[in-house]
């Protein structure tokens, strides 16, 4: 089974209005990480958020936020007042442990644009 | 600033030859540093764990003859890509973490190699 889905290929956004860009997950280590990143087109992986298992509230970093539903296993990116800077490439992923060793696993990726 | 230098950050070689890649963790010493392949609008794939002084270990269907990896110091780890075909060009970032297993990765800003 895949440890990371992100279900939308691409997404569009209007430039000031929010977005989310979805991630389910499937672990069944208790004590896990969730993390964002963003990959421009330039190729760097920009970290954004973190979410941690145990966390009882849902991560927030100035205009990224996560919504975590545990019990869906979810792990969902909000972006509010989008820019045009956040035109890229989204990576959702996971860090579990497997045989006492940590692994991270990616997603494949959406791909926002935001239109002026 | 970054935290993670990868250099070269693109290399063209010629089949046969071998290329070399070096992943520098900056202030901070990295006993554990990731090495990452990402094909043309795809995701990031795990190649191997590079442990300094000892073997890397490689995921399953990764070459380790092809994809030599060393980690002599606890701030430098290289990739040596032996004996490069076009089918190995490819997107390669190398990521470390600072702190506990709730750590982000941060990643280095990757290599692009193009074998002609």
């Amino acid at each position: 089974a895949q440890k990371i889905t992100q279900t939308q290929p691409g997404m569009f956004v209007q430039e000031k209005e929010a977005v989310t860009l979805d991630c389910t997950y499937d672990t069944s280590d208790p004590s896990y990480g969730l993390f964002w990143y963003k990959q421009p087109s330039s190729g760097e992986m920009i970290f954004l958020i973190y979410q941690g298992s145990y966390d009882q509230q849902n991560a927030t970093e100035g205009r990224y936020s996560l919504n975590f539903q545990k019990a869906r296993k979810s792990a969902n990116l909000v972006i509010s007042a989008s820019q045009l800077g956040d035109s890229a490439m989204y990576f959702c992923a996971m860090r579990d442990r497997q045989y006492n060793f940590n692994k991270f696993y990616f997603g494949s990726g959406t791909k926002l644009n935001v239109k002026p | 600033g970054a935290v993670v230098s990868q250099h070269p950050s693109w290399v063209i070689c010629k089949s046969g030859t071998s290329v070399k890649i070096e992943c520098r963790s900056l202030d901070f010493q990295a006993t554990t540093m990731f090495w990452y392949r990402q094909f043309p609008k795809q995701s990031l794939m795990l190649m191997a764990t590079s442990n300094e002084g000892s073997k890397a270990t490689y995921e399953q269907g990764v070459e380790k003859d092809k994809f030599l990896i060393n980690h002599a110091s606890l701030t430098l780890s290289t990739l040596t890509v032996t004996s490069a075909h076009p089918e190995d060009s490819s997107f390669y970032i190398c990521s470390a973490r600072i702190g506990t297993e709730n750590s982000p990765l941060h990643f280095g800003n990757g290599t692009r190699l193009t074998v002609t």
